[in-house]
């Protein structure tokens, strides 16, 4: 079954401007990744916020998490024409801690110029 | 991107062909996937290997047959594949660990079923 799914689906913005993804998941979770992948190339990690954290930055990325909404939003700041691509969020969910992640179905991102 | 390779980068293959692809990890991982990437679906998962162990194998069909000799090697074996099986076929690696897992993707593989 699905367990992240992402909001919008496309998005696009001038540069310089912000962008905001949401994603929304059903189940507990260790962790929530976030990853970048450009047209028809490997995913690339970006992110990851453990379950007790709350919110956590990596240069111009913001992410949040709340759990008690089981949703999280990534933030672009400043975004520029290299930041086009979709954007996944992918939950760790199981016991264990299998690393076994399930991905959301993504944002695609249009950063004009 | 560049601590896991995947050969070959593209790949088109008849409905009787058996062909294999190939993922390598520099890395030091202990844990390797393979996923499948169709276009408007999210990324499935298909097979996970632990220290060489298959460990997951998500009701995948029987005509991919997934090989992983050691840590740093993974193997997705095809044969009598169908068109709708086209799709970008990715590998990753991950190190195991209690501060959770990050994945590390190859490039794929576009294969192209005819």
């Amino acid at each position: 079954s699905q367990q992240g799914e992402e909001d919008p689906q496309a998005l696009s913005i001038q540069e310089g401007e912000n962008a905001t993804m949401n994603c929304s998941y059903k189940t507990s979770i260790n962790n929530l990744q976030w990853y970048r992948q450009n047209s028809g190339r490997g995913l690339v990690h970006l992110i990851l916020i453990r379950s007790n954290e709350r919110e956590k930055h990596s240069g111009r990325l913001r992410v949040t998490l709340d759990t008690s909404k089981k949703s999280s939003s990534l933030l672009i700041t400043a975004s520029r024409a290299a930041d086009t691509a979709s954007y996944f969020c992918a939950t760790d969910a199981e016991l264990g801690n299998t690393g076994k992640l399930i991905f959301g179905q993504g944002t695609t991102l249009q950063v004009k110029p | 991107e560049t601590g896991v390779t995947q050969t070959p980068r593209h790949l088109v293959m008849g409905m009787t062909n058996k062909k294999s692809l190939k993922c390598e990890q520099h890395l030091g991982h202990n844990a390797m996937y393979w996923y499948k990437q169709s276009a408007k679906k999210p990324l499935e998962l298909m097979f996970v290997y632990n220290f060489k162990e298959q460990t997951e194998n998500n009701s995948v069909p029987s005509r991919f047959s997934p090989e992983c000799p050691n840590s740093s090697h993974l193997f997705l074996h095809l044969h009598t594949l169908q068109p709708e099986d086209s799709a970008l076929y990715l590998c990753a690696s991950s190190s195991p660990g209690l501060a959770g897992r990050p994945q590390y993707f190859g490039p794929g593989t576009r294969l192209t079923v005819l």
